[in-house]
């Protein structure tokens, strides 16, 4: 089956400064890999997907992730944190097609 | 217009009462699912529904179930709810390999 390592669980920043929040997963073939954030009470929505095309990814909000088959991540990055970018972020991996198998999150927490 | 929707919000009710909880999807996907949220955050699948075949996790009671009463609605029943079902539930529906979510149900039991 699939799975998703969400390395921190919690990741505190300064405001201005790089996001780094890693993910690694777990695949018998190369998978669709996801991440999605979850503001404070909101739904999920998508920031970016991987599909076998381009490695490196870009998307809303000045998110990017790369795919790096050879160390199985899948880490996001973001130049520049702003306040607005606290929220729960989650790595998710398509499994066979059935479903969409999440990691257990990582909080990023934005300092002024 | 709101892409996948879920009704009510929140859902506040007694031990051993039965509800149930309304998804519609407006993206004409084949595919929808249940999620179940805990307390830690955590997301777990508990049902697909694609083109009228279900898939059930196991491990979901099955005081759960999901009734399709076609291909944009996918309606979560559950019975004799219980303290420990108490979680955010969030409906997805999919299509060419991405989800789209709603904004999740609340469910809280007093």
């Amino acid at each position: 089956a699939q799975s998703v390592t969400q390395l921190d669980s919690h990741v505190s920043v300064s405001e201005g400064t790089p996001v780094l929040l890693r993910c690694n997963y777990s695949s018998s073939y190369s998978p669709s890999l996801f991440w999605y954030v979850q503001h404070p009470n909101k739904g999920l929505q998508l920031l970016l997907k991987y599909t076998s095309a381009a490695t490196l990814v870009k998307g809303i909000n000045g998110f990017e992730a790369e795919f790096k088959k050879s160390e199985t991540s899948f880490h996001l990055t973001k130049p520049s944190a702003h306040m607005s970018d606290a929220a729960e972020y989650f790595c998710v991996v398509d499994n066979y097609g059935q479903n969409f198998v999440f990691g257990p999150g990582t909080r990023l927490s934005v300092l002024p | 217009d709101t892409a996948v929707s879920q009704t009510p919000k929140y859902l506040v009710t007694q031990m051993g009462n039965d509800k149930s909880i309304k998804c519609e999807q407006n993206l004409g996907h084949d595919t929808m699912y249940w999620y179940k949220q805990d307390s830690k955050k955590f997301l777990k699948i508990m049902f697909s529904y694609n083109n009228k075949e279900l898939i059930i996790n196991e491990t979901v009671p099955n005081r759960f179930s999901p009734k399709s009463p076609d291909k944009a609605h996918l309606n979560l029943h559950i019975n004799s709810l219980e303290l420990g079902d108490s979680a955010v539930y969030f409906c997805a529906s999919s299509q060419g390999g991405v989800a789209f979510f709603g904004q999740g149900t609340r469910l809280t039991v007093v």
